[in-house]
């Protein structure tokens, strides 16, 4: 049973530029959470998809947008990058009706120079 | 593979020895916890949870304290082993919520 993958593993863009992170949820997982981790920081909470819409959203700028698709996958966008936007982003999927924790990937590394 | 926080509280321990990792967290609403271990180059791995209906839950060689009164969470790790090495987060949540994480503990084996 494969858990929560994400791509690309790593990836190199330059300021101003736009990046999308995928992420595949865990098998019979419907909700899908994204977090930001910089270096040295526990995961910051950017935004939760559920049924394609974004349910729940963190203290992030409309920069960052997401989408989740019918088969539960879901994208990261992210536009006009910052250097402060360098960091893991780590996907984290959980079912809706359950009440427990969430299963996360490895995450991808971004870095913006 | 790559580090995950070089900045963090390290507790250094001896093999064998228990480990205790301590959280205050930030909402007396929290209803749920979760400590996660995240390895380099790895996202952070589910250990064990609490519900705030709890003070105490064990699971293999783990243990997870609760204390609402003064919002404190602190999990203990019996016979630490090398493995063990990583960063360790507390979580907390509120019903309807997402988890919101501590800053993390840096784990250190020592041989």
């Amino acid at each position: 049973d494969a858990g929560v993958t994400q791509s690309p593993t790593h990836l190199i863009k330059t300021r101003g530029q736009q990046v999308t992170l995928r992420c595949s949820p865990k098998s019979g997982h419907d909700t899908v959470s994204w977090y930001q981790q910089a270096l040295g920081q526990g995961p910051q909470f950017i935004f939760q998809y559920y049924e394609e819409e974004e349910r729940q959203r963190g203290n992030f700028p409309d920069r960052f947008s997401g989408h989740q698709y019918p088969n539960y996958s879901s994208e990261l966008n992210v536009n006009a990058l910052l250097l402060g936007d360098s960091a893991l982003y780590l996907c984290a999927s959980s079912y809706t009706q359950g009440n427990s924790g969430y299963t996360f990937g490895s995450g991808t590394r971004l870095t913006v120079v | 593979g790559e580090s995950v926080g070089l900045h963090l509280p390290t507790l250094s321990v001896q093999e064998g020895d228990n480990s205790i990792i301590n959280c205050a967290y930030s909402n007396s609403a929290s209803d749920y916890f979760i400590w996660y271990k995240q390895e380099s180059g790895k996202g952070p791995q589910f250990i064990i949870d609490i519900r705030s209906n709890m003070d105490k839950r064990q699971g293999q060689r783990v243990t997870v304290l609760l204390n609402k009164t003064v919002k404190h969470l602190s999990l203990q790790i019996a016979a630490t082993q090398p493995g063990d090495s990583a960063v360790y987060f507390c979580a907390e949540k509120m019903s309807g919520q997402n988890f919101v994480f501590g800053p993390g503990t840096r784990l250190s084996v020592l041989p």
